[in-house]
């Protein structure tokens, strides 16, 4: 089975903190892809980054970076200098193979952040 | 109009009601997706349709019906439902590259919230 944890339910941090949020995952699959998404107060679910499990290489964009580490199965987000418009819900989530080569995303039950001004 | 849009936002209906979802999306993709969010559980996915065709279907009652007349645009339709089906509907499409594999990045609609009375 595949699943996605985020111990983190929720985090309240303090603006112009780094924060971390955690993602683990389980997956049989040598080939995944994992995501992560901001969910903001309106509701819609925004595409952050994708990662292919052959590329290891950490991203940094703006004040985002990832941490893929494939030897712990962990895909962390940090936040640098936390501003209030990042308070929302953030979701990990790990494609798997689906139905007629089309995969479908596992999705972590997310980590609510709260940027304190 | 750009990317994923949903109408209506909000939805409150009676158990007896009929009503339909709607989601267009403005991307050229050729897969859609309905999801369900609940407070305290993961995203669950409903339907998936990819070139037009329903690729799945996860045990989803009967109550909630979906169509994609072509692929910019998915409904679900909605007839006697229960209380516990109060949640939010998101919409997502992509662009799927069907015998490869390959997940590519979904986009996601800014939901409608049901509530049903």
């Amino acid at each position: 089975a595949q699943k996605v944890t985020q111990a983190q339910t929720e985090i309240s941090v303090v603006e112009k903190e780094d924060v971390t949020l955690d993602c683990v995952y389980e997956t049989r699959d040598t080939t995944y892809y994992l995501f992560w998404y901001k969910q903001p107060p309106s509701g819609e679910l925004v595409f952050l980054i994708r990662r292919n499990s052959f590329d290891e290489q950490n991203e940094i964009s703006g004040r985002y970076s990832w941490n893929f580490q494939k030897s712990t199965s962990s895909f962390n987000f940090t936040i640098t200098a936390s501003q209030v418009v990042d308070s929302a819900v953030y979701f990990c989530a790990l494609s798997e193979e689906g139905a007629g080569n089309n995969r479908k995303l596992i999705w972590g039950l997310g980590t609510s952040l709260a940027v304190n001004p | 109009e750009t990317g994923v849009t949903q109408t209506p936002r909000h939805l409150v209906m009676g158990m007896t009601n009929k009503k339909s979802l709607k989601c267009e999306q403005h991307l050229g993709h050729n897969a859609m997706y309905w999801y369900k969010q609940s407070a305290k559980k993961p995203l669950e996915l409903m339907f998936v349709y990819s070139l037009e065709e329903r690729v799945e279907n996860n045990s989803v009652p009967s109550r909630f019906s979906p169509e994609c007349p072509n692929s910019s645009h998915l409904f679900l339709h909605l007839h006697t439902l229960q209380p516990e089906d109060s949640a939010l509907y998101l919409c997502a499409s992509s662009q799927e590259i069907s015998g490869f594999g390959v997940t590519d990045t979904q986009y996601f609609g800014p939901g409608t919230r049901l509530t049903v009375l």
